[in-house]
């Protein structure tokens, strides 16, 4: 099946530092991916749609220039947290959706858990 | 959209009772939908799709049913293992459109 990473699996950060995380499909070449965050209990709250090598799409309320996104290859895209702060700690999940397009499954990675302190 | 609450629906099932876990949607544009099983401290992982064209699937062990009329979805696990402990997530999606909308979740505990 569809096997999705991310790399790292967790982080432990200082407020005002930046930290880079990165989600590969590891056997299919994914022309869209996304990223959620979800907060404990909750449900996944979608961040932004990334397509290789075009600027990423940010749902409302996310700040783009806060996360920045980039997907320079149809295997690999990261989602970076600039000057992080602790409101900013959370699972951080990607996933991938199939070249193909046969269906619209995403398939998504194990997520990152982010912690700013 | 984003859920809200501290607390998820709870359902606590007897190993080997079937679950059954509704989802309630709001987009009925929407034509393909998908149940997802996320444990704890991991992503979601996909369990069993449909479409708008059909109303029953089968996998294995799973059953989602789809009433378009009322917007409902549901997913049956039959013989409910303690591995089947997990929170599960619908999703919807409305063709041509990349996004999509998670339901709020419902906790599953399988009672040994």
């Amino acid at each position: 099946g569809a096997v999705v990473s991310q790399h790292p699996s967790w982080v432990i950060c200082k407020s005002g530092t930046s930290v880079k995380i990165e989600c590969r499909s590891l056997d299919f070449q994914a022309t869209t991916m996304f990223w959620y965050r979800q907060f404990p209990k909750q449900s996944l709250m979608l961040m932004a749609t990334s397509n290789e090598g075009s600027k990423a799409t940010y749902e409302q309320g996310v700040e783009k220039d806060k996360f920045l996104i980039n997907h320079a290859s149809l295997t690999l895209s990261t989602l970076t947290v600039t000057s992080a702060h602790p409101e900013d700690s959370s699972f951080y999940i990607c996933s991938a959706r199939a070249r193909s397009g046969v269906t619209d499954t995403q398939y998504f990675g194990p997520g990152t858990r982010l912690t700013v302190l | 959209g984003e859920s809200v609450g501290l607390h998820l629906p709870t359902l606590s099932v007897q190993e080997g009772d079937n679950s059954i876990i509704n989802c309630a949607y709001s987009n009925s544009a929407s034509d393909y939908f998908i149940w997802y099983k996320q444990e704890s401290g991991k992503g979601p992982q996909f369990i069993i799709d449909i479409r708008s064209n059909m109303d029953k699937r089968q996998g294995q062990r799973v059953t989602v049913l789809l009433n378009k009329t009322v917007k409902h979805l549901s997913l049956q696990i039959a013989a409910t293992q303690p591995g089947d402990s997990a929170v599960y997530f619908c999703a919807e999606n409305m063709s041509g459109n990349n996004r999509l909308a998670f339901g709020k979740g419902n906790q599953v505990v399988v009672i040994p």
